[in-house]
């Protein structure tokens, strides 16, 4: 399986709070990247961090990348009702096949 | 740039009949690909294109079809409509290598 797997399904937390995300893949990869879904869109690009990189900010997100256990996560930090949405990581091996796998997401609520 | 367009937005079918969904990016994108989206099972590919006049099968390609003449456009056809293709599709598109991707807006699809 090339896609992703999100962790938890669901998450469901405050205004303020911080939210994390789990990814798991099985492939090596080049790069893995974070998208994110709101309700009825199409999904849109949050971060990519490669696999030579550990750590990667972005505004207040935060991604970590362990290759050693094909694993990511992704931190929202000081969240906000916006931030309501479905995220998916996808893993990618970067080679010329032009494929990209996603799985279920993660779907956070955010509560004002 | 209009992105990665998509029509119809909203298409209703009866069993058996054929269409086909248009997918158009102006962003001179080798990669394209298509994706189904039902509740709970995340995005699915169904096919994708590495270039003009290069197709390939991705998780779920029974029941449709594409060809690439044009670098900007990817049509996915449906040859027999049946309610299993119920679903909302998404059409994506990105650079070769390592690069993030580009989502439409998608076509609600229902097939009666």
């Amino acid at each position: 399986s090339q896609q992703g797997e999100e962790d938890p399904q669901a998450l469901s937390i405050q205004e303020g709070e911080n939210a994390t995300m789990n990814c798991s893949y099985k492939t090596s990869i080049n790069n893995l990247q974070w998208y994110r879904q709101n309700s009825g869109r199409g999904l849109v690009h949050l971060i990519l961090i490669r696999s030579n990189e550990r750590e990667k900010h972005s505004g207040r997100l935060r991604v970590t990348l362990d290759t050693s256990k094909k694993s990511s996560s992704l931190l929202i930090t000081a969240s906000r009702a916006a931030d309501t949405a479905s995220y998916f990581c996808a893993p990618d091996r970067g080679s010329t096949l032009g494929r990209l796998y996603f799985g279920r997401g993660t779907q956070l609520t955010v509560w004002p | 740039n209009a992105g990665v367009t998509q029509t119809p937005k909203f298409q209703v079918l009866k069993t058996g009949q054929s269409m086909t969904l248009q997918c158009a990016q102006d962003m001179n994108h080798e990669y394209m690909s298509w994706y189904r989206q039902d509740p709970g099972m995340g995005l699915r590919l169904i096919h994708y294109s590495v270039g003009a006049g290069i197709t390939d099968q991705g998780e779920v390609p029974n029941g449709y079809n594409v060809s690439r003449s044009t670098t900007e456009d990817f049509p996915l056809r449906l040859l027999s409509a049946a309610p299993s293709q119920t679903s909302v599709y998404f059409c994506a598109s990105r650079l070769p290598g390592s690069n993030e991707q580009f989502f439409g807006p998608g076509t609600r699809l229902t097939v009666l």
